[in-house]
């Protein structure tokens, strides 16, 4: 079992549309959540960090963190096709050092 | 703005070649990362530098050596390139602990053939 899993989709929605984006995780230790979306032929961005649990929001973007189910979501509220990317999730702290943990990023394509 | 550089956006090399793809960081970043992407298995780390001349085994570390000799670079070789290193390889950089932002470069696509 991997220590974060991912589904790698892609997943296609039509613009404007509420996007859901999850990881599960299996280490309670993990303090840190961390969202990055890369672009096409681009490095991943940081777009959303999180400390233990709760919610963070930004914009049209929400994270959320429910440790109790080692659960973490990214909310996209009225997709843009502009968010079309690979959003991966990465999460670290505990007995992982320097390391962050990544699932394995999940294709978003919002179209118009 | 933190500014990561890869030396290369693609390359192509034959089989049992040695590689060099370097990182260069301006922002005086004590941590620096070389991780490889492949569709459907994510970011995988390849090593790990805390400091200058020191570093760290990540989770795919077999056929890859790395050098840092100044804090500012930090070079992947490949002592032996086989087609299964053929993937995007992602240097990142970090100020400190596991809670600061990576900031990746653009990626070096490299093709093993």
């Amino acid at each position: 079992q991997k220590e974060v899993e991912q589904d790698p989709g892609p997943l296609s929605v039509p613009e404007g549309a509420i996007v859901s984006l999850n990881c599960t995780y299996s280490n309670s230790a993990f303090q840190y959540f961390m969202w990055y979306r890369q672009y096409s032929r681009k490095g991943p961005e940081l777009l959303m960090y999180t400390y233990s649990s709760g919610n963070k929001e930004d914009g049209r973007f929400t994270a959320q963190v429910d440790k109790s189910s080692k659960y973490i979501s990214l909310f996209i509220r009225d997709s843009q096709p502009s968010d079309s990317a690979t959003y991966l999730c990465a999460t670290g702290g505990g007995d992982s050092n320097y390391q962050l943990i990544w699932g394995a990023g999940t294709k978003l394509i919002i179209k118009p | 703005d933190v500014k990561v550089t890869q030396s290369s956006r693609y390359l192509v090399k034959r089989t049992g070649e040695k590689v060099f793809l370097e990182c260069v960081q301006d922002m005086d970043h004590e941590n620096m990362f070389w991780y490889r992407q492949d569709p459907g298995l994510g970011l995988r780390l390849i090593y790990f530098s805390y400091d200058v001349k020191m570093k760290e085994k990540g989770d795919i570390p077999e056929g890859y050596s790395v050098s840092r000799e100044k804090k500012e670079r930090f070079s992947l070789i490949l002592e032996s390139a086989s087609t299964n290193q053929t993937s995007m390889y992602l240097c990142a950089s970090s100020l400190g602990g596991t809670q600061e932002t990576q900031y990746f470069g653009p990626g070096t696509r490299l093709l093993v053939l």
